[in-house]
């Protein structure tokens, strides 16, 4: 069956970056594109962007374009999210969701990363 | 962006009874290849949100008959025929129709 599993817990200085894994089985790897979201608290889910894996190219939000970074290794079926230049308010669960026509249909089980000085 | 507006954002239903969320969106969710990109989540407490409806009304896989959707351009409904115990939680709608997709504020549905 389908399953995404995303790396552990994350806490960093204003400033630094992070980088979340998350490791999709149980399906074709290339035949779906998966999307990163965040969850802060008393802010709702936010869509940072989707990345293809086939190709490798990506399409980011606009208000993370300048931040985010999204990349894939075929070889471990994973895909990566970088966020830099972390702020305050970027302290959130982070989850990876597989795209096509059941849009989100699968998630991963999310990553807490927590931004503080 | 799109503004995503649902309303109640808190609902408390008596086991066995009807319940109903609205969402409306700011512009409409009818994309040019027919479709329309709008989708309901639930999260319960604790887990990541689950996938209950896409383009509308069609229930993902395993999920409840007691749950349906319907609506049109920027209306949409969340209907549960009667609610159980288990689909306490958080209800979100979000589309796709655009970039970047946008949520729901969220709806909390509790047990009476």
């Amino acid at each position: 069956q389908v399953h995404l599993e995303q790396s552990g817990a994350e806490m960093r200085r204003p400033g630094a970056s992070v980088r979340i894994s998350c490791r999709a089985s149980g399906y074709l790897f290339t035949t779906y594109k998966i999307h990163w979201l965040r969850q802060a608290p008393g802010r709702g889910f936010e869509w940072l962007g989707g990345i293809n894996p086939n190709y490798g190219n990506s399409g980011i939000a606009p208000k993370f374009k300048d931040r985010v970074t999204m990349a894939r290794d075929m070889s471990t079926t994973t895909v990566f999210v970088e966020l830099r230049s972390l702020r305050s308010d970027d302290t959130a669960v982070y989850y990876c969701a597989r795209g096509g026509e059941e849009f989100l249909g699968h998630w991963g089980q999310g990553t807490r990363v927590i931004v503080s000085s | 962006d799109i503004v995503m507006t649902q309303t109640p954002l808190s609902l408390s239903v008596t086991p066995g009874q009807p319940a109903s969320i609205s969402c409306k969106s700011s512009q409409s969710l009818l994309h040019t290849d027919g479709k329309t990109y709008l989708f309901w989540y639930l999260q319960k407490s604790g887990q990541s949100p689950q996938l209950l409806l896409y383009e509308i009304s069609k229930r993902f896989s395993g999920v409840p008959e007691r749950f349906s959707g319907s609506g049109s351009g920027t209306d949409f409904t969340l209907r549960i025929s009667r609610v159980e115990a288990e689909d306490v939680g958080l209800y979100f709608c979000m589309h796709s129709v655009q970039v970047p997709p946008t949520f729901g504020q969220g709806t909390k549905l509790e047990i009476k």
